[in-house]
């Protein structure tokens, strides 16, 4: 079956404008968590969404922001963009929220910010 | 707070031989799952191996396995037979019972496979 989705893959951005991506979990798959990946900071993550809801959320300020859909498809958002903001943004998916190994990621979407 | 640490930012080991990433952890919860996941150049995350912090045996697939030391708080990935196409980025990671999907990582360790 399809794995983890993501669009764009690639992306260029100048600071103050907003960005949306999207990720397409693995069907059937409920549970959607987004992770930011510079070289300076590592992986951290950003926030969690689990049948529309979100239900974690990392540290990162209020120009992130995101949303989950029926079909369990995810949008992330960041506005005003900085250029600390270029990274790349990785999705990940899971059937259940914990107690599970199954938690698989998309390819990404690389951003630059300019 | 949980914690990762993994000490070995690059590694090289020859073609076929076995190879051992270290990882180590730290979380005062007593329910927690250690992935490991390897990143290519291309960016994308591909999960490996999982272990449960309540599993009674080793977790192993295929040529991977994990080396679960639950009083040393360690869970070191071990490759065997090593391959040139598993030169990438090595992660750990971790979640807590209660933490959802919510996954703490630590800085990675570039293996390099050489003939």
């Amino acid at each position: 079956k399809a794995g983890v989705t993501q669009t764009p893959r690639y992306l260029i951005k100048t600071r103050g404008q907003q960005v949306t991506l999207s990720c397409s979990p693995i069907s059937g798959h409920r549970s959607v968590s987004w992770y930011q990946q510079t070289p300076g900071q590592g992986l951290q993550f950003l926030f969690e969404y689990f049948s529309e809801t979100q239900r974690n959320k990392g540290n990162f300020p209020g120009r992130f922001s995101g949303r989950q859909f029926s079909n369990s498809r995810s949008e992330m958002n960041v506005s005003t963009l900085e250029l600390g903001d270029s990274a790349l943004y990785l999705c990940a998916s899971s059937f259940h929220r914990e107690n599970t190994g199954e938690l698989f990621f998309g390819e990404g979407s690389r951003l630059t910010v300019l | 707070a949980q914690k990762i640490t993994q000490t070995q930012p690059g590694m090289f080991v020859q073609e076929k031989e076995a190879v051992t990433l270290d990882c180590t952890y730290d979380t005062s919860d007593p329910s927690y799952g250690l992935f490991w996941y390897k990143q290519p150049s291309s960016g994308e995350m591909i999960f490996l191996i999982y272990q449960g912090s309540y599993d009674q045996q080793n977790a192993t697939e295929g040529r991977y396995s994990l080396n679960f030391q639950k009083a040393r708080k360690s869970a070191n990935l071990v490759i065997s037979a090593s391959q040139l196409g598993d030169s990438a980025m090595y992660f750990c990671a971790m979640r807590v019972t209660g933490g959802g999907n919510k996954l703490t990582f630590g800085t990675g360790t570039q293996l390099k496979v050489e003939l």
